[in-house]
């Protein structure tokens, strides 16, 4: 079945300690996007991909970047880990959207990562 | 299996009309219900609910949660051609130690003129 991975399901680093996490798709999808998602508040986005163009949310801190390899790998690096950035973080991956049109499409996520922070 | 079933997949509609979003979820030790639009660009956040029967508003847009027969209404009324866009719907689970967001396929509404 076509879907959204996430890799590691659980992480634990150290405070300081770069981490990487991934996300692949088997749906061809043109756009992926990161989330961020600590307890009791809704997820919130940290930046996406529109094929190789990156957008990245205006207050989404420099700690962390992203890369996209190919259509089907997204990365999120965390530089430097503080206590504070321990969350769940979501892959979500989406056909898009084009110029003139009204056609919109729906996400699609993945299991989510839970990081921890010691 | 957990689940969040949104009704309907589309719905076209004039402006002016109001518009009704279901959803509608299965899900073990439920946490709180969330409403997402997405436009042409990024999603965004409309509301986070966890209480049964409190209303939240925000503009001509407004959501109720009734946790006794697990549902969820996004109402929009006066409805404009910038409304137009995917809505999600996704619950919140705590699974043991952990939780899960269970996202639903969206309602693509469009707005003609």
């Amino acid at each position: 079945d076509a879907m959204v991975i996430q890799n590691p399901r659980y992480q634990v680093t150290q405070f300081g300690k770069p981490v990487t996490l991934s996300c692949s798709q088997t749906l061809n999808h043109n756009v992926m996007y990161w989330y961020q998602q600590k307890s009791s508040q809704a997820p919130k986005l940290l930046f996406h991909y529109y094929d190789k163009d990156f957008n990245n949310e205006a207050d989404t801190p420099d700690n962390f970047q992203s890369r996209r390899p190919n259509t089907s790998f997204c990365f999120l690096d965390i530089r430097s880990p503080g206590l504070g950035d321990a969350a769940m973080y979501l892959c979500a991956t989406s056909r898009g959207w084009g110029g003139s049109s009204s056609f919109i499409y729906e996400q699609y996520f993945g299991p989510g990562t839970r990081l921890t922070v010691t | 299996e957990d689940k969040v079933v949104q009704s309907p997949l589309s719905l076209v509609v004039h402006e002016g009309d109001t518009v009704t979003l279901n959803c509608s979820y299965e899900v073990t030790n439920f946490r709180s219900l969330l409403w997402y639009k997405q436009e042409k660009k990024a999603p965004t956040f409309l509301f986070m609910l966890t209480s049964s029967g409190i209303e939240k508003k925000s503009g001509r847009l407004s959501s109720i949660l009734d946790k006794k027969e697990l549902f969820s209404i996004l109402n929009i009324t006066a409805t404009q051609t910038g409304d137009s866009a995917v809505y999600l719907c996704a619950v919140e689970a705590d699974m043991d130690s952990n939780y899960q967001l269970i996202w639903g396929a969206g309602t693509k509404l469009i707005i003609k003129p």
